[in-house]
Parts: C-alpha cells; structure tokens; sequence
C-alpha cells in the first residue's frame, strides 16, 4: 500500500537553527514528490516539488531513493517559517496526491 | 490570478442533517479535488474530476457524500445526512492538468462543525 510518514509532530527550534523536517514515503513505482506548506491563516500551498530541483525560501529537500526519504532542509530557520509542512508524494495514472500528517515548525526568537 | 474560491467559510449543523459546499477553481484548470481534513491529520482526497468526468472517488463514502462539477468549472459536495465524524476542514483545489504531475491550488476550506 502506499504510505507516506512524517514521523514527528512538532519541532521547536531557535532562529538561526538549522532544521530537517523528515518524510519517509513507500510507493511503488517513482512518485513524485512535493512540500506544501501551510501558514497562520493562509491556505495551503506549494512549497517546492523534487522535479524542479529548486530552493524556495532557503528550503531544499533531498530525495533519498535507497531510503525512500525526502527529507526538507534549512540551514538557518527565521521565525516567518514557523507553519505546518505537508510531505506529499504523488503518483498514478491521475496524479493522486497523497499527504503526510504534517509536522508544526515553530521557530523562536 | 484569482485563486479558488470556496463558500461558506464555516458551517455548524446537527448530525442527521444536510450541507453543501461550493467551489469555483481557477479560470481553466481542467481538475478540481475535494479533501477531507480532519483535525491532526493531513488533507485525504475524497474526489477528483477532470472537466466534468470523476477521475477518482474510491474514498467518497458514497452513501452519504456526493459531489458534481456541471459545466465542467464549478463544483458542489454534498453530505447527507451528516455524522459526528464529518466534523472537519473541506479543501478543494484545482490544478491545469491531471495526467502529470501539477501543482495543486487550494482553496481557504470550509471548516465542518457536526453538532
């Protein structure tokens, strides 16, 4: 069966921290893979997606395929990145997206 | 661009009662989906559709949820009668294509109180 896990819930870290946000997916076949993100009152949205190898705001993610991790980085955490993250790996004939439970990162000051 | 639209905002009801919610996507986005967000857990698709067809529905609890996308734009999901457990945010968003992968586009969401 398909799964995506993100397995911790919350991360509390100090502005200037680097921080890792885990997404561990099991898929057959080569998914996709997206962060989406959703901020204190504003809809969720696209954070970056694997294909377009891109830094988004300081953020990478890395896909690991010998892992099956897609873990999202930052080396310097600012407090307006405090939000939920998704980890989202889509795949199949109509793209099915298919979301973690999120995690929280709360960056202080 | 405008961005998806979604009305009403929220909506508390009892259980055994009805509601409907309404989506607008973005002007020529052929897909549309509806997610079911429940509280601490991440968006679960209940319906995808391309233009007017359904694509997807394997987790609509069909005795119960409907949806429809007339005219292929706007959309309508249906709960009736409704349960405690539909308590939750109702998502819909669109994207241009389905057959690849696309970036989805969210609406605000209805949030779902089943009293």
């Amino acid at each position: 069966a398909q799964r995506v896990t993100q397995p911790e819930k919350l991360l509390s870290v100090f502005k200037g921290a680097p921080v890792e946000l885990k997404c561990n997916y099991s898929y057959s076949g080569s998914p996709e893979l997206f962060w989406y993100v959703q901020y204190s009152r504003q809809r969720l949205q696209l954070l970056l997606r694997h294909i377009s190898r891109e830094s988004i705001k300081g953020f990478t993610a890395d896909l690991n395929k010998g892992e099956t991790s897609f873990h999202l980085k930052k080396p310097f955490a600012q407090e307006e990145d405090s939000a939920m993250y998704y980890c989202a790996p889509q795949s199949g004939a109509n793209s099915k997206l298919t979301f973690g439970k999120g995690i929280t990162l709360s960056v202080r000051p | 661009e405008a961005g998806v639209a979604q009305s009403p905002r929220y909506k508390i009801i009892e259980k055994r009662q009805s509601v409907a919610f309404w989506c607008n996507p973005i002007s020529g986005h052929a897909t549309l989906y509806w997610y079911q967000q429940i509280l601490g857990q991440g968006p679960k698709l209940l319906i995808q559709f391309q233009n007017n067809g359904v694509v997807d529905d394997s987790q609509l609890p069909k005795d119960r949820f409907s949806a429809e996308r007339l005219k292929g734009v706007d959309s309508t999901l249906k709960i009736q009668p409704a349960k405690l457990e539909d308590s939750a945010v109702y998502l819909c968003a669109s994207s241009f294509a389905s057959n690849h992968p696309d970036t989805q586009y969210f609406g605000p969401g209805t949030r779902l109180t089943v009293l």
